[in-house]
């Protein structure tokens, strides 16, 4: 399996441009998450969806951030307008539910690194 | 709620030697699953070991295992003869029935030559 696959490895842009971060998760797993990682904060969980579902969005930070799972297969994470202090690493992670409901072991993508001039 | 506090920012230790990374948690479920996830600079996140509430043995993977005390809510990880390609940024993690996967702060291990 290739595992978790994120695009783009790397994004500089500037402040106030639409940032779209994509995700492919591992298949067969029934659970995506996205996490944001920051000297200051830490790993956040921003977002996290069940069977493509939205279940607890409350990290998201603000209104700019919105993020979709049209499939099982694919999911975007995107920033619109971008501001300087979203420059961090985002991380999209997949899991498939332990028994009882318990999310299993989560399996990490490379990360992307964006830098908001 | 569910938190993971992790009180060593930064830990080093010798080549070959035992280091103990110390977690806490807080949690009102009597049910749930703990991790050790494992970041080297190259960034990717790794499972290192995984640790259920209802088992009371103490989950072991090779040179890593852990030290699992329920009624203190704590839960350290244990690397016996540390090499170089341990060093990395540890994280512990929580996660609850139906819920999300809550990670502590972390804390740097540097295994020196």
């Amino acid at each position: 399996d290739a595992g978790v696959i994120q695009s783009p490895r790397h994004e500089v842009t500037e402040m106030g441009q639409e940032v779209t971060l994509r995700c492919k998760p591992i298949s067969g797993h029934n659970s995506l998450f996205w996490y944001r990682q920051t000297m200051m904060r830490g790993l956040e969980l921003l977002i996290y969806f069940n069977n493509n579902v939205p279940i607890d969005d409350s990290g998201m930070p603000e209104d700019r951030f919105s993020a979709k799972m049209p499939n099982a297969s694919f999911s975007t994470l995107k920033i619109q307008p971008s501001e300087p202090r979203d420059s961090a690493v985002y991380f999209c992670a997949s899991s498939h539910s332990l028994a009882g409901g318990f999310p299993g072991e989560l399996f990490f993508g490379e990360g992307s690194r964006l830098t908001v001039l | 709620a569910q938190t993971v506090t992790q009180s060593q920012p930064e830990m080093s230790v010798q080549e070959a030697e035992t280091v103990t990374l110390s977690c806490t948690y807080d949690t009102s479920e009597n049910n749930y699953y703990l991790f050790w996830y494992k970041q080297p600079p190259s960034r990717q996140m790794i499972l290192v070991i995984r640790q259920e509430a209802y088992k009371q043995q103490n989950a072991t993977e090779n040179r890593f295992s852990v030290n699992f005390q329920k009624a203190a809510k704590s839960f350290s990880l244990k690397i016996s003869d540390s090499q170089l390609g341990d060093t990395a940024m540890y994280f512990c993690a929580l996660s609850q029935y139906g819920n999300k996967l809550v990670f502590g702060a972390g804390t740097i291990l540097r295994v020196k030559s």
